[in-house]
């Protein structure tokens, strides 16, 4: 499974774009690149995927350079609601079971002032 | 659709006691899971079920014990509790490939929230 490095935390005002870069320097072919957002108390919720390229959703978008080696999630425009723990999760979603046993790590703490 | 439910939301137990934490989930998935989460941890896979009658370890299993019956259901045993199984515990769900052109969203339970004394 590619390991996945994040920042531990960053913080934003209401309104601004945030960027949160997701490194995975040993991704394979078949892997993917999976969002997913964290409330307290909460279980994660899936925000967005991608394989190459851009991704774009009503939540997210999801940039992804041609080596696919990092993948960046935009969040335009935050909110105080956006205050969350937001995982990257990378792996071949099928396995070699066909399940998905994708580590989530210690995510990046995001914390959206007024 | 009321997704994955989770029971009971909390529970307090004394070291040695048995119990089993409660998931079901109505979307017909295939897959499913249980996580534990501790402070600073993320979350950790515990067991996963690909069908009823299949179950796997994951990452931390030692202490657990699980069973899949159906589809719908997928308990989670622990068998001798210990004051290190304090924990949250999710449940999670999946349909196996392609859905709506995501592979494998996992569904998340609200979770329980243990404490073993």
């Amino acid at each position: 499974l590619a390991k996945t490095t994040q920042p531990i935390s960053m913080d934003s005002y209401e309104g601004q774009e945030v960027n949160i870069t997701c490194s995975h320097n040993n991704i394979a072919t078949n892997d993917y690149i999976t969002w997913y957002q964290q409330f307290p108390s909460q279980g994660p919720r899936f925000i967005i995927q991608g394989y190459k390229t851009k991704v774009t959703n009503e939540v997210a978008s999801l940039f992804i350079p041609a080596d696919r080696k990092s993948s960046t999630l935009s969040l335009p425009r935050v909110s105080l609601s956006d205050t969350a723990v937001y995982y990257c999760l990378v792996g071949d979603l099928g396995g070699g079971s066909g399940y998905s046993t994708l580590t989530f790590g210690k995510g990046t703490m995001l914390l959206v002032s007024p | 659709n009321a997704g994955v439910t989770q029971t009971p939301k909390f529970q307090v137990l004394k070291t040695g006691q048995s119990m089993t934490l409660q998931c079901a989930q109505d979307m017909n998935h295939e897959y499913m899971s249980w996580y534990r989460q501790d402070p600073g941890m993320g979350l950790r896979l515990i067991h996963y079920s690909v069908g009823a009658g299949i179950t796997d370890q994951g990452e931390v299993p030692n202490g657990y014990n699980v069973s899949r019956s159906t589809t719908e259901d997928f308990p989670l045993r622990l068998l001798s509790a210990a004051p290190s199984q304090t924990s949250v515990y999710f449940c999670a769900s999946s349909y196996p490939g392609l859905a709506g052109g995501i592979e494998n969203e996992q569904f998340f339970g609200p979770g329980t929230r243990l404490t073993v004394l």
